[in-house]
């Protein structure tokens, strides 16, 4: 079974510095889809950004970008520029091209310090 | 295009009662899935439902249980509650394209309270 672990259960960054939040997966499958969500305190779950594991080059949505590893079953999100709003819950999540069973891992409480 | 919407937003139930939450999908979307959050457990998988079908379910007892409707509106129900029901409960929609990346699009989740 498919497992993703996100071993920083919060971390902390200055408002207009860069943090790199930590997500690793476990899975026998090639070919899967990987995500960040972003859970504002006490507001909607929102998709950052997605990578398609068939992709080598790493994504970019604006001020975020992730480092995919895909041998290394790694895939970490850069923010940055960090401005107060980032401050949520972030979640890495897996998804295979084979069934809609999404895994998350436990997630990452970030602060933003002004 | 109107988001994922849940019904109600919150609730409050006692021990030993059932309880239905309402989930209606984006536009088009086919698929809609069940996530269980709390703050020990984080996001847990539920079920998911594909054309009224359940297609994938996750690891949680018979008490929960589910269906989705001909214009892919979806139900969870939860019967005989125990306080540790008390949850987040979250629903996702996604196209459900075979082959395509179906990112999941949220609901602002139903706030269970089990007392």
């Amino acid at each position: 079974a498919q497992t993703v672990t996100q071993s920083q259960p919060e971390m902390s960054v200055q408002e207009a510095e860069t943090v790199t939040l930590s997500c690793t997966y476990d899975t026998s499958e090639s070919d899967y889809y990987l995500f960040w969500y972003k859970q504002p305190p006490s507001r909607q779950m929102i998709l950052v950004i997605r990578q398609e594991a068939y992709k080598q080059q790493n994504a970019t949505e604006n001020r975020f970008s992730v480092n995919f590893q895909k041998a290394a079953k790694s895939f970490s999100l850069k923010i940055s520029d960090s401005q107060l709003g980032d401050a949520a819950m972030y979640f890495c999540a897996y998804i295979s091209t084979v069934n809609n069973d999404m895994r998350f891992g436990a997630g990452t409480r970030l602060t933003v310090k002004p | 295009k109107a988001g994922v919407t849940q019904t109600p937003r919150y609730l409050i139930k006692t021990r030993g009662q059932q309880v239905t939450l309402s989930c209606s999908p984006i536009s088009g979307h086919r698929s809609v899935s069940w996530y269980q959050q709390t703050p020990g457990q984080g996001l847990q998988f539920l079920f998911e439902y594909f054309s009224e079908t359940q297609r994938n379910k996750g690891n949680f007892p018979g008490r929960f249980s589910g269906r989705q409707f001909s214009n892919s509106r979806s139900e969870m129900n939860v019967s005989t509650l125990e306080l540790g029901d008390s949850a987040l409960y979250l629903c996702a929609s996604s196209l459900a394209v075979a082959g395509g990346v179906n990112e999941q699009y949220f609901g602002p989740g139903t706030r269970l309270t089990v007392t």
